[in-house]
């Protein structure tokens, strides 16, 4: 079946710090990949997602790119910000029409001034 | 703005209680998931509903049922709590989409403890 596979964390950077969490990724098909966020005592909201391969996502500084030739979604961002601390998920939804998206673990990100 | 709501955010109950959590959502949406998250084991899908009286299971029903009588609620029901179902819950939303590219709205959660 389909499958996410990122590290748990927790990654912990000092602010304006370059960022980069590895994502990777098992599915038939030609599945949408994403990246949620979720906020300390939050629900989850989505940060960036591509759709086809070789698309980039890009928000709020974030960006990852759709690589099928190594089904990775790697999530970076360039200067971090104490605001950016929270849990990253990648996810994939698989071809079909009912949105069925299978989660990675999420990666706990902490940003120190 | 979208809205995805959860009828509580902590809930403490007994084991061997029915429990209900509710999940409204006002965007319209066919499609509404609920979750459970884990420290370690990321999300994981408990049942879906792709319109009005649908269900499907998810990796992980046992020991719940869902209801769904109207497009913009979704209900999960523990028939008999225990203490491993404490977690925390999610619900989500989304349109249907082929292929499927459209966004999951999430609610904000219910923490529920089993004692």
């Amino acid at each position: 079946g389909d499958s996410v596979t990122q590290m748990e964390g927790p990654v912990t950077l000092s602010e304006e710090a370059f960022l980069t969490i590895n994502c990777t990724y098992t599915a038939t098909g030609y599945p949408s990949l994403f990246w949620y966020v979720q906020y300390p005592g939050e629900g989850l909201q989505l940060l960036l997602k591509a759709t086809k391969a070789d698309d980039k996502g890009s928000n709020k500084g974030f960006e990852a790119t759709y690589r099928k030739e190594t089904t990775s979604f790697h999530l970076e961002k360039g200067s971090v910000q104490v605001s950016d601390s929270a849990v990253y998920f990648c996810a994939l939804s698989d071809s079909g029409g009912y949105q069925k998206v299978t989660f990675g673990i999420g990666t706990k990100l902490q940003v120190i001034p | 703005d979208v809205k995805v709501t959860q009828s509580s955010r902590y809930l403490v109950k007994r084991t061997g209680e029915k429990v209900f959590l509710e999940c409204v959502q006002d965007m319209d949406h066919e499609n509404m998931f609920w979750y459970r998250q884990d420290p370690g084991l990321g999300l994981r899908l408990i049942y879906f509903s792709y319109d009005v009286k649908m269900k499907e299971k998810g990796d992980i029903p046992e020991g719940y049922s869902v209801s769904r009588e109207k497009k913009e609620r979704f209900s999960l029901i523990l028939e008999s709590a225990s203490t491993n179902q404490t977690s925390m819950y999610l619900c989500a939303s989304s349109f249907v989409s082929t292929p499927s590219t459209d966004t999951q709205y999430f609610g904000p959660g219910t923490r529920l403890t089993v004692l």
